[in-house]
C-alpha cells in the first residue's frame, strides 16, 4: 500500500535549536519526494525536492536527506527562527504523476 | 510567481445548502487540483483535471462534483452540505513543464457546515 508517514506528529523547541523531521514512505516505484513548508492559514509552499539520485540537499537552514534504501527522508533544521513556525509536510510521487501526502509535523519554535 | 487564488478564506454554510468554491490560477498551468485538509489527515485529493471540461476523480469524491470550463478556473461544488464536510479547502496548479511535479497551492478556504 502506498503510503506516506511522518514523525513526530508536532514538535515544540526553543528558538536557536535545531530539530529533524522525519518521513516514512511505502510508495513504488518512487520518482521523487518534496517537503513543504505550510504557515498558519496559508497553503504548502515548497522548499525543496528530493529525486531518487540524491542523498542531501540544502536551502538555507533547511537540509533535505534521502535514503532510497530504507525509504526515508528527514528534513533537518538549523539555528530555528520563530518563522519556523509551521507544519511541514511530506509529499511522495510515483508512477510518475501519482502522489501522497504525509498527515505534516506541526512545529512550534518558542522565544 | 505563480498565484493561486481562493477568494473566500472562510465560509459558514448550514446542512443541506449547496456550496462553491472557486479557485483562480494565472500561470497557465493544465493541471488543477482540489484538496481536502484535515487535522492528523493531511491532504486528500478529491478531484484533478488536466484540461478544460476534463476531470478525474481523487481519493475522496463523493460528496463533491468540479468544473472546468475555462482553464484558469477550477470550481468545487457540494451540492447538498453535510456536516462531515467541514474543513479546510485547498486548490492548486501544475503545469506540465513543472520542475519535478511542484504544485502551487492557494490559501485554503475553511468550511464550516452547520
Amino acid at each position: 500500500k502506498n503510503q506516506v508517514e511522518q514523525s513526530p506528529q508536532s514538535l515544540i523547541i526553543l528558538e536557536g535549536k535545531n530539530c529533524t523531521l522525519q518521513c516514512n514512505y511505502t510508495v513504488s516505484p518512487f520518482s521523487n519526494l518534496r517537503w513543504y513548508k505550510q504557515d498558519t492559514g496559508r497553503g504548502p509552499v515548497s522548499l525543496t525536492i528530493m529525486t531518487f539520485s540524491e542523498n542531501t540537499k540544502s536551502n538555507g537552514r533547511y537540509t533535505a536527506t534521502l535514503d532510497a534504501d530504507t525509504k526515508q527522508s528527514s528534513l533537518h533544521i538549523t539555528a530555528s527562527q520563530l518563522s519556523d513556525s509551521a507544519s511541514y509536510i511530506c509529499v511522495c510521487y510515483y508512477n510518475n504523476n501519482d502522489m501522497r501526502f504525509g498527515a505534516g509535523t506541526r512545529l512550534t519554535v518558542k522565544p | 510567481d505563480v498565484k493561486v487564488t481562493q477568494s473566500l478564506r472562510y465560509l459558514v454554510k448550514r446542512t443541506g445548502e449547496k456550496v462553491f468554491l472557486e479557485c483562480v490560477q494565472d500561470m497557465d498551468h493544465e493541471n488543477m487540483f482540489w484538496y481536502r485538509q484535515d487535522p492528523g489527515l493531511g491532504l486528500r485529493l478529491i478531484y484533478f483535471s488536466y484540461d478544460v471540461k476534463m476531470k478525474e476523480k481523487g481519493d475522496i469524491p463523493e460528496g463533491y462534483s468540479v468544473s472546468r470550463e475555462k482553464k484558469e478556473r477550477f470550481s468545487l461544488i457540494l451540492e447538498s452540505a453535510s456536516t462531515n464536510q467541514t474543513s479546510m479547502y485547498l486548490c492548486a496548479s501544475r503545469g506540465w513543464g513543472e520542475y519535478y511535479n511542484e504544485q502551487f497551492f492557494g490559501p485554503g478556504t475553511r468550511l464550516t457546515v452547520l
